[in-house]
C-alpha cells in the first residue's frame, strides 16, 4: 500500500518560514492534501489539491508537490499555527485514501 | 453549512462489534461525487483511514481492516453507518467522520469524533 513520510517535529520562531515536508513514490503525480490539527480539536483543511487554499485559510499557507516529496509551507509563523499537520492523498492504484504521519510543529 | 455528528458507544468490550452513526446536514449523499469517510485516530498518533461510501452506494475499505468494517447510509435519515467487528484495546481511538466534496479527494468537513475505548 501506498505509504506517506513526514517528519515528527518541525520548529519554528515566530514571523519565521516552516516547511513540512511529505514524502511518497512519484507523489508529484498525486493531489496532495494538507490538514491542521490542534490539540483536542478536529483536523481543518489548510490546502488542497496540492496548492488550492479552502476559504478561510491564510494565505501564509501554500503547497506544492513535485517528485517524489510535496511539501506544506507556513508563512511568517504565528503562535496560533502550533499544531499537527498531515498530508494526505488518494491512491488510485489502490482506490484508497492514504493519510501521512503526521509533523508537530512548534513556534519557539 | 455542512455539519457532520458521530454518536455510538463510548466503551466496547474485546470481540464485540462497535457501531457508530455520522448524521449529517448541509449536503445530501444523493447528490453526484458527494462521498463520506470514517477516520480514526489512537491517542497520541496519526489518522488512520477507515472506509469511504459515495453517493451511488459504492464503498471503499481501509485494506488492513476490510475484512472487519463495513460501511452503509441511509440517505432519508442522512445518515452513514460504520460497524468494526471484533473490537480490540488497540482500536481505542476517536472515530470521526467527515464529506468528501466532489470532485475533489479531500475532506473538506469533519465531525468533532467521538472516543471509543475498548476495555474489559
Amino acid at each position: 500500500s501506498y505509504v506517506l513520510t513526514q517528519p515528527p517535529s518541525v520548529s519554528v520562531a515566530p514571523g519565521q518560514t516552516a516547511r513540512i515536508t511529505c514524502g511518497g513514490n512519484n507523489i508529484g503525480r498525486k493531489s496532495v492534501h494538507w490538514y491542521q490539527q490542534k490539540a483536542g480539536q478536529a483536523p481543518v483543511l489548510v490546502v488542497y489539491d496540492d496548492s488550492d487554499r479552502p476559504s478561510g485559510i491564510p494565505e501564509r499557507f501554500s503547497g506544492s508537490n513535485s517528485g517524489n516529496t510535496a511539501t506544506l509551507t507556513i508563512s511568517r509563523v504565528e503562535a496560533g499555527d502550533e499544531a499537527d499537520y498531515y498530508c494526505q492523498v488518494w491512491d488510485s492504484s489502490s482506490d484508497h485514501y492514504v493519510f501521512g504521519s503526521g509533523t508537530k510543529v512548534t513556534v519557539l | 453549512q455542512i455539519t457532520l455528528k458521530e454518536s455510538g458507544p463510548t466503551l466496547v468490550k474485546p470481540t464485540q462489534t462497535l457501531t457508530l452513526t455520522c448524521t449529517f446536514s448541509g449536503f445530501s449523499l444523493n447528490t453526484t461525487g458527494v462521498g463520506v469517510g470514517w477516520i480514526r485516530q489512537p491517542p497520541g498518533k496519526a489518522l488512520e483511514w477507515l472506509a469511504l461510501i459515495y453517493w451511488d452506494d459504492d464503498k471503499r475499505y481501509s485494506p488492513s481492516l476490510k475484512s472487519r468494517l463495513t460501511i452503509t447510509k441511509d440517505t432519508s435519515k442522512n445518515q452513514v453507518v460504520l460497524t468494526m467487528t471484533n473490537m480490540d484495546p488497540v482500536d481505542t481511538a476517536t472515530y470521526s467522520c467527515a464529506h468528501l466534496p466532489p470532485p475533489y479527494n479531500s475532506f473538506d468537513y469533519w465531525g468533532q469524533g467521538t472516543l471509543v475505548t475498548v476495555s474489559s
